[in-house]
């Protein structure tokens, strides 16, 4: 169990470019979670697969974001025609079990837009 | 719309002292409730799940639930420098599990 990975840990793109981040969940783990997190506030919910199925979208998920969890390993999360409000922490957290319970933290990615 | 409240801090403590680390959620019908440790510039660390009323204990840290109350606390005795951290109190906000999150309470330990 090498807990869950994200790459990369940080990127910065200019306003208008699109950007790709991966996540690799702890081996087993059936649901993954995406979140986007901003200085002094809490993480935020995006997005939930179960295995292979996206389950759930947030709001804050606009249209130019996109997230895919092929084969029900790996997961990626891209934004399109990136934006200064786009900078954040995006953080990605898996879990185990039939029913929703702990969910373990990535590292993160920390996009900065300029 | 489902909440967490928590005081941001910062909270100040000596070293040795019990810190005392308050949460409130407005959704009666939550059941799994969560704190993380947040080191700054580090993503978030699970450090006590607790689901039913009552005290849990692990270590130095204790989770107290009162549903009734819709309040959930986490004390930290013997506090460390190393503790500073910002604490983050989670509920499980949906059917599919995603997790509400307060705004985090700051936490110093000074030696």
């Amino acid at each position: 169990d090498t807990g869950v990975s994200q790459n990369p840990r940080h990127k910065i793109t200019k306003r208008g470019q699109n950007v790709t981040f991966r996540c690799d969940p702890i081996s087993e783990h059936n649901r993954l979670y995406w979140y986007r997190q901003t200085l002094g506030q809490g993480p935020e919910f995006l997005t939930y697969f179960q295995n292979e199925a996206q389950l759930e979208k947030s709001r804050l998920l606009s249209d130019r974001f996109s997230a895919e969890r092929p084969k029900g390993s790996f997961s990626t999360l891209e934004i399109q025609r990136t934006e200064q409000g786009d900078s954040a922490m995006y953080l990605c957290a898996s879990s185990s079990g039939l029913a929703p319970g702990p969910q373990y933290f990535g590292p993160g990615t920390r996009l900065t837009v300029l | 719309q489902k909440e967490v409240e928590q005081n941001s801090g910062p909270l100040s403590v000596p070293e040795g002292a019990i810190a005392s680390l308050n949460c409130t959620y407005s959704d009666r019908g939550s059941q799994s409730f969560f704190w993380y440790r947040q080191y700054s510039g580090k993503s978030p660390e699970l450090i006590m799940s607790i689901y039913s009323n009552g005290d849990k204990e692990d270590g130095r840290f204790t989770a107290q639930l009162n549903k009734a109350s819709q309040y959930v606390s986490l004390l930290i005795r013997d506090s460390q420098p190393s503790d500073s951290a910002t604490y983050l109190c989670a509920v499980i906000g949906g059917s599919q599990g995603n997790l509400i999150f307060g705004k985090g309470t700051k936490l110093s330990v000074k030696p």
